[in-house]
C-alpha cells in the first residue's frame, strides 16, 4: 500500500507570496492532519480533518488554512508569507477516528522557504 | 496542560541498549507514540502503547510506560547504526471534535561503532 505523499518536496517563495501544499493519504484513510515543524518550535499540530470537515485547528494565525477533498485528499494554504513560517510541513493519515486509536502515519514532508 | 519533554541527546556505543525516556502531562491520553525521524525525511511510526498497559514489546523495542509518574521509555536492544536518529515521544490529545499529537522536542540518538 503506498504511503501519505506531499507535494511539493520543495518550494521557494518570497515574503508576501502565498503557497498552497497537497497532501495524499494512506488509501482506506479518512483523517488526515498537518503539523509544521521548526527547529525553535519544535512539532506543532495545525489542523486535522475529516470527512471533508475541520475538526480541530491549532494556535497558528488565520493566514494558514485548509481543506479536505471528498478523495480524503487534503490542501492547506498560507497566505501572506512570512519569514518565520519557514518550516517543514508534515501531512499525516489515520485510519481510525481519535475515540478509538490515534496512530497516525507521516507523509515526507514539504519543506518551504521563505525569503 | 499539554507538555511532552524528553531529554536531547543520547550517545551509546554499537550493540548496546539505547534508552530514551520521555514525560508527559495529560493524565487523559489514550495512547502514547513513539515516532523515529531519520534527516530530511518524515516521521516514522516505531510503536505505540495503549495507556492501561505497562509494557509492550515489539523486536528489539520494548516500551514501558509508569502512569502514575507520567513517564514513558523506548529501549532499543543491540542499538544499531541504522538506529542512529531522531527519536520523538508524543501522546494523543482527544476532544469531542477531534484528535491532535503533542510531540517532545526529539532526542536525537548517536550510535558510535
Amino acid at each position: 500500500k503506498a504511503g501519505v505523499t506531499q507535494t511539493p518536496r520543495y518550494l521557494i517563495k518570497t515574503r508576501g507570496q502565498q503557497v498552497t501544499l497537497s497532501c495524499s493519504p494512506i488509501s482506506g484513510h479518512r483523517s488526515v492532519s498537518w503539523y509544521q515543524q521548526t527547529p525553535g518550535q519544535g512539532l506543532q499540530f495545525l489542523f486535522e480533518y475529516f470527512s471533508e470537515t475541520q475538526r480541530n485547528k491549532g494556535n497558528f494565525p488565520g493566514r494558514f488554512s485548509g481543506r479536505q477533498f471528498s478523495n480524503s485528499r487534503s490542501e492547506m494554504n498560507v497566505s501572506t508569507l512570512e519569514l518565520g513560517d519557514s518550516a517543514l510541513y508534515l501531512c499525516a493519515s489515520s485510519p481510525r477516528s481519535p475515540r478509538i486509536s490515534y496512530e497516525q502515519y507521516f507523509g515526507p514532508g514539504t519543506r518551504l522557504t521563505v525569503t | 496542560g499539554e507538555d511532552v519533554e524528553q531529554s536531547l541527546f543520547l550517545s551509546v556505543r554499537e550493540g548496546d541498549s539505547s534508552v530514551i525516556n520521555c514525560t508527559y502531562t495529560d493524565s487523559s491520553s489514550t495512547y502514547l507514540y513513539w515516532y523515529k525521524q531519520e534527516p530530511g525525511a518524515g516521521l516514522q511510526l516505531l510503536t505505540y502503547i495503549f495507556s492501561n498497559m505497562d509494557m509492550k514489546q515489539d523486536q528489539r523495542l520494548t516500551v514501558l510506560l509508569n502512569k502514575k509518574d507520567k513517564h514513558l521509555s523506548l529501549r532499543i536492544a543491540d542499538t544499531q547504526t541504522g538506529d542512529s536518529a531522531i527519536y520523538f515521544c508524543a501522546e494523543s490529545i482527544v476532544g469531542n471534535q477531534g484528535g491532535k499529537l503533542i510531540f517532545g522536542q526529539g532526542t536525537e540518538l548517536s550510535v558510535k561503532p
